[in-house]
């Protein structure tokens, strides 16, 4: 398994505003994953997050929006700019790691855009 | 590209029975895995059940069971024996070669006493 620790839990915040998002695991990974669930919805994979080298955007997103560091083997930050109402959604950080490669999650982040 | 469809937004099973969660899939990928993920209402994501496209046996973990058919593409939940506690959302995901995860739309369970 993988402890996940994810800041902040939720927050409220303003229109025109930006918010980072914190993520750290409990051992070095290779790959860290940034999903974002808004209400109601699946997850949908904003970008993966690689030590050393630049994200990897998902079709729909794109790094002025939601810019991510990968400083480090065991941390990430994903940064919602210039929010909106619509980037209302729980953020979720996640590793792969197990027999199987299943993900593993953080808390998740639970955002709300006045 | 990698495509997850479940097409039952909402079920109902009354406790002690069995249930069926249904997953299809689409995908160009040799090699993939496919998971089940539960989500209480507290947000958090937990990890059930993997089964490997290569794996020739459905895959079990206790009251789950997978129901892994290749050739129509499809990956069914199986839960036996309801809880109240297995109320949740369910979601099927797969894993490409990428190492990049798509999730389907979930399935609401609600477990009736």
């Amino acid at each position: 398994s993988a402890v996940i620790s994810q800041k902040p839990s939720r927050d409220i915040c303003q229109r025109g505003t930006s918010l980072t998002i914190q993520c750290q695991v409990d051992s070095q990974v290779t790959m860290m994953f940034w999903y974002r669930q808004q209400p109601g919805q699946s997850l949908t994979l904003i970008a993966t997050a690689n030590q050393g080298s630049e994200a990897t955007y998902e079709s729909g997103f794109v790094i002025d929006k939601f810019p991510i560091s990968r400083p480090n083997l065991t941390f990430s930050t994903l940064t919602v700019s210039n929010m909106s109402p619509e980037d209302s959604s729980i953020y979720l950080c996640s590793v792969a790691r197990g027999t199987d490669g299943e993900l593993f999650f953080g808390e998740g982040s639970r955002l709300t855009v006045l | 590209a990698q495509k997850i469809t479940q097409t039952q937004p909402g079920m109902f099973v009354q406790e002690k029975e069995a249930v069926t969660l249904d997953c299809t899939y689409d995908t160009s990928d040799q090699s993939y895995g496919l998971f089940w993920y539960k989500q209480p209402s507290s947000g958090e994501m937990i990890f059930l059940i993997y089964q490997g496209s290569y794996d020739e046996q459905n895959a079990t973990e206790g009251r789950y069971s997978l129901n892994f058919q290749k050739a129509r593409k499809s990956a069914n939940l199986v839960i036996s024996a309801s809880q109240l506690g297995d109320s949740a959302m369910y979601f099927c995901a797969m894993r490409g070669d990428a190492g990049k995860s798509t999730f389907g739309d979930g399935t609401t369970l609600t477990v009736k006493p």
